[in-house]
């Protein structure tokens, strides 16, 4: 089974700064990467998908790049609603569900 | 509007068997592969069960395999959980998940708003 981590736990940041959230899978993923924020009582929501491609209607601050086994999650300048959770997830091996990577917080410092 | 509404969670005795559903609307539901996701409280997401559209591929997370089957009524438009031998690592909300269209079929781009399972020892 591949695992994915996350990097850092948590990230402190002010609104307007950058973030940059890694995601590590323990074997390759070539592509089949995506990420989800989630807000506290929300379901996820789908951000990036194919490591670099953003979903309908997510702002053009959000940006995903990586192949293989290395991936970021790059948000250019904070806005106050991004504040959250955000999970990394493969799915290698579709239509297998494959996996969730344990999450990387971003609070407000 | 893709809508997907879950229900039948609650409390839960140790070894239990609640089924949940997930009603869906707002899409042709027989096109579509359907997802089971979980999420422990404060932890991580976990998927636990795929359905192909039609239904006769089903696969499943080691950690519910032979305790949970996933399964789907294409005339009613809905998704269902059969949970058996319930434990207290159980607990968790739990997410239908739909894949988008085309090029985002594999992924979770829709989801529900969850239903909570609690069980107890």
């Amino acid at each position: 089974e591949i695992v994915l981590t996350q990097s850092p736990a948590t990230l402190s940041l002010s609104p307007g700064e950058r973030a940059t959230l890694s995601c590590r899978a323990s074997q390759t993923v070539n592509t089949y990467l995506a990420w989800y924020q989630q807000k506290p009582g929300q379901a996820p929501r789908l951000l990036i998908y194919d490591a670099s491609k953003r979903a309908a209607g997510i702002p053009a601050r959000f940006s995903g790049s990586g192949s293989g086994t290395d991936f970021t999650l790059t948000i250019s300048s904070l806005e106050p609603e991004d504040f959250a959770v955000y999970y990394c997830h493969h799915r290698n091996n579709w239509p297998r569900g494959g996996t969730f990577g344990p999450g990387t917080k971003v609070d407000i410092k | 509007e893709v809508q997907l509404v879950e229900s039948g969670g609650g409390l839960v005795e140790s070894g239990g068997s609640p089924r949940l559903s997930c009603a869906a609307s707002g899409f042709s539901f027989s096109n579509y592969e359907m997802n089971w996701v979980r999420q422990a409280p404060g932890k991580g997401l976990e998927w636990i069960a795929y359905i192909s559209s039609g239904g006769s591929t089903k696969d499943y997370a080691d950690s519910v395999k032979g305790r949970f089957t996933i399964s789907r009524d294409n005339t009613n438009n809905s998704v269902f959980l059969q949970m058996s031998s319930l434990r207290v690592e159980d607990t968790a909300v739990y997410y239908c998940a739909r894949g988008g269209e085309w090029e985002l079929l594999r992924w979770f781009a829709s989801w529900g708003q969850g239903t909570l399972v609690v069980v107890s020892s």
